[in-house]
């Protein structure tokens, strides 16, 4: 199994370019996230879904859009980047159910955006 | 909102120390609370995830306790080696659909 894999890597853009970060999973999980980590702020929570064709916002949604076509891709787009956007963005994934310890998030590696 | 906080931010030991890194949460209804180990430039990986009916879980040298009451959770690591360097997070579950993670402590431990 790959787990949670994240394309690309890194990105440099310009404000104002679009460019969509791809999250791919093969543990058939049903939930999944996108994160971006910024220094001293930890992670917070952009974009989540609980299932195919399903998204929701979290804490810091906006210009950010999401869709999730298929269970196992989660698509985190950028229509108008600005600087305030540079970040590290994690995807994960989890199974649904609330017990017995199959919760746990797996996280890709992260991928390096800078917007200029 | 739920705020997790983590205490101290960074912290330098020699090898053989056992220590302790803390976590603590603003709001004492959660399902579960997990730690994560970050290494430079990689993602987060799982250590050990407590159920909020559980107050600790242990794997190998790491033990993490829970106490909801007091809205406090610690990461007990023994004798502690090199490879153990990189940053430890916490993140609690206030609902089923959300995770709300500390900003890290940065462990160095020194050969």
């Amino acid at each position: 199994n790959a787990g949670v894999t994240q394309t690309p890597k890194f990105r440099v853009l310009k404000t104002g370019q679009s460019m969509t970060l791809l999250c791919a999973q093969d543990m058939n999980h049903e939930y999944m996230y996108w994160y971006r980590q910024d220094p001293g702020m930890g992670l917070r929570l952009i974009h989540y879904s609980v299932g195919e064709g399903t998204t929701a916002k979290g804490e810091v949604p906006d210009g950010y859009n999401v869709s999730r076509l298929k269970k196992q891709n989660f698509l985190l787009g950028l229509e108008s980047a600005a600087p305030s956007q540079t970040s590290v963005y994690f995807c994960a994934s989890s199974y649904s159910t609330p017990t017995g310890g199959r919760e746990t998030q797996y996280f890709g590696p992260g991928t390096r955006l800078l917007v200029l | 909102k739920q705020e997790v906080t983590q205490i101290p931010a960074a912290l330098s030991v020699p090898e053989g120390e056992n220590l302790v890194l803390n976590c603590s949460f603003t709001d004492s209804a959660i399902y579960n609370l997990q730690w994560f180990r970050q290494d430079p430039g990689k993602g987060l990986t799982s250590l050990l995830l407590i159920q909020s009916s559980q107050r600790e879980q242990t794997s190998g040298r790491l033990n993490a306790s829970l106490d909801k009451s007091s809205g406090r959770s610690t990461l007990y690591i023994a004798a502690s080696q090199p490879g153990d360097s990189a940053t430890y997070l916490c993140a609690v579950r206030p609902n089923f659909n959300k995770f709300y993670f500390g900003s890290g402590t940065k462990l160095n431990v020194k050969p």
